[in-house]
């Protein structure tokens, strides 16, 4: 089994702040995806790297995946209400299926 | 469009009954994977489909079965319904199953078993 460590579990924030959140693990995975969750609903794809070292921007979302593919990071720049949510990462390690993290609950405060 | 989606939305059982969660899409996908998730356990994968007719255990596949009688439906079944399987379960389907393409989720189905 192919376990991804996120953290931190949970973070708050002010309206404006930037903040970084982190999926780790000891494998190696072939890519890598972040999906957001809101309260009722599925999660929904944000971005997925490939590359090792790749950096790809959405907005003001910034994901970095590892020069080793081991690890990848979120940063959030000048948080908005909007940006709440539960941000998963998950691995491609192959077997057909993706291995996901816990999770890092974000609460962005007005 | 409708993407993915998930019947019922929520359910109550007693410990013992059965039960059938339909998981239909929409957009031609070959792959479709049972998920569920639980409060600090994340998404944990149950059973998977790659093709009509084709289904694979994944992490925690026991107490569910599964059918892929056609390519836009998957079956999740509950046999002897336990307290242990009280949790929200999310279906996913992919165009194949390949870490670049998105999984792409329904809503959840929110079962509770007393």
């Amino acid at each position: 089994t192919q376990l991804l460590e996120q953290s931190p579990q949970f973070l708050s924030i002010q309206e404006g702040e930037n903040l970084t959140v982190y999926c780790n693990s000891s494998s190696v995975f072939s890519s890598l995806q972040w999906y957001r969750q809101e309260p009722g609903e599925g999660p929904v794809l944000l971005v997925t790297v490939v590359t090792g070292g790749e950096v790809k921007k959405l907005k003001r979302l910034t994901f970095q995946f590892g020069d080793a593919r081991k690890d990848s990071s979120l940063h959030i720049t000048a948080a908005q209400p909007g940006d709440t949510g539960l941000y998963l990462c998950a691995g491609w390690g192959g077997n057909n299926r993706l291995a996901f993290g816990k999770g890092n609950q974000v609460v962005v405060i007005p | 469009n409708a993407g993915v989606t998930q019947t019922p939305k929520f359910r109550v059982l007693k410990t013992g009954q059965s039960m059938t969660l339909l998981c239909a899409q929409d957009m031609n996908h070959e792959y479709m994977y049972w998920y569920r998730q639980d409060p600090g356990m994340g998404l944990r994968l149950i059973h998977y489909s790659v093709g009509e007719g084709t289904t694979a255990k994944g992490e925690v596949p026991d107490g569910y079965n599964v059918s892929r009688l056609k390519k836009q439906n998957f079956l999740l079944g509950l046999e002897s319904a336990a307290p242990s399987q009280t949790s929200v379960y999310f279906c996913a389907s992919s165009y194949v199953g390949l870490g670049i393409q998105p999984q792409h989720f329904g809503d959840g189905t929110r079962l509770s078993i007393l």
